[in-house]
């Protein structure tokens, strides 16, 4: 499985924004980059995906590295509702669209 | 009701006891998915649904087993399981199987294995 490595932890104050970092080292051509995250009682929820180009949406946006080895999910402004538990997760194109999830980064937000 | 539903959302069942999870997606899409997020551990993949076909088990034992009658409904048939089986189990589907494809996940059945 193509890994992913991610801080324990991270925490950020309201309003601010929140950088959370991604190393894909081993990460080939055709692989996606996904960020889920799992807000506390919840399932999984999506929050963006790229391939190669930085991505933005309503919720967050993604910055790739130019070698792709690394990836950045930023969110604008935390809010106490983004305090989740954020996947990085590699997804093979030979894989079909099996996730393999990590451990992920608990972001813990303060008021 | 929209996108993926879950029932029931607690279960606690003994070890001799037959239950079934059941999971429904209104979204229309044609690839469903089984998850298990035990304790301290990130989730697992368990079963793969594409149109209705299994294209994925992930050496889950045989004393969980899948059911996909139609696109739209995925059941997990549990029996004689063990208090280790005690965990979240996550469904899931997304439009096709695609590598890009999101996953919409349902809010999970909290299992306990008494």
């Amino acid at each position: 499985d193509a890994k992913t490595t991610q801080p324990n932890s991270m925490e950020s104050n309201e309003e601010e924004p929140v950088h959370l970092p991604c190393n894909h080292s081993t990460i080939s051509g055709t692989d996606y980059i996904h960020w889920y995250r799992q807000l506390p009682s919840q399932g999984p929820e999506y929050v963006i995906h790229g391939l190669t180009s930085n991505v933005n949406n309503r919720m967050a946006s993604l910055a790739i590295a130019e070698d792709r080895k690394s990836s950045t999910l930023i969110l604008h402004r935390a809010t106490l509702r983004d305090a989740a538990v954020y996947y990085c997760i590699l997804s093979p194109l030979e894989y079909g669209n099996k996730l393999v999830f990590g451990a992920g980064t608990i972001l813990r937000v303060k008021s | 009701e929209t996108g993926v539903t879950q029932t029931p959302r607690h279960l606690v069942m003994g070890m001799t006891n037959k239950k079934s999870l059941k999971c429904e997606q209104h979204l229309g899409h044609n690839a469903m998915y089984w998850y298990k997020q035990s304790a301290k551990k990130p989730l697992e993949l368990m079963f793969v649904y594409n149109f209705k076909e299994q294209t994925e088990n992930n050496s889950v034992p045989s004393r969980f087993s899948p059911e996909c009658p139609n696109s739209s409904h995925l059941f997990l048939h549990l029996h004689t399981l063990q208090p280790e089986d005690s965990a979240l189990y996550l469904c899931a589907s997304s439009q096709e199987m695609a590598s890009g494809d999101t996953q919409y996940f349902g809010p999970g059945t909290r299992l306990t294995v008494l």
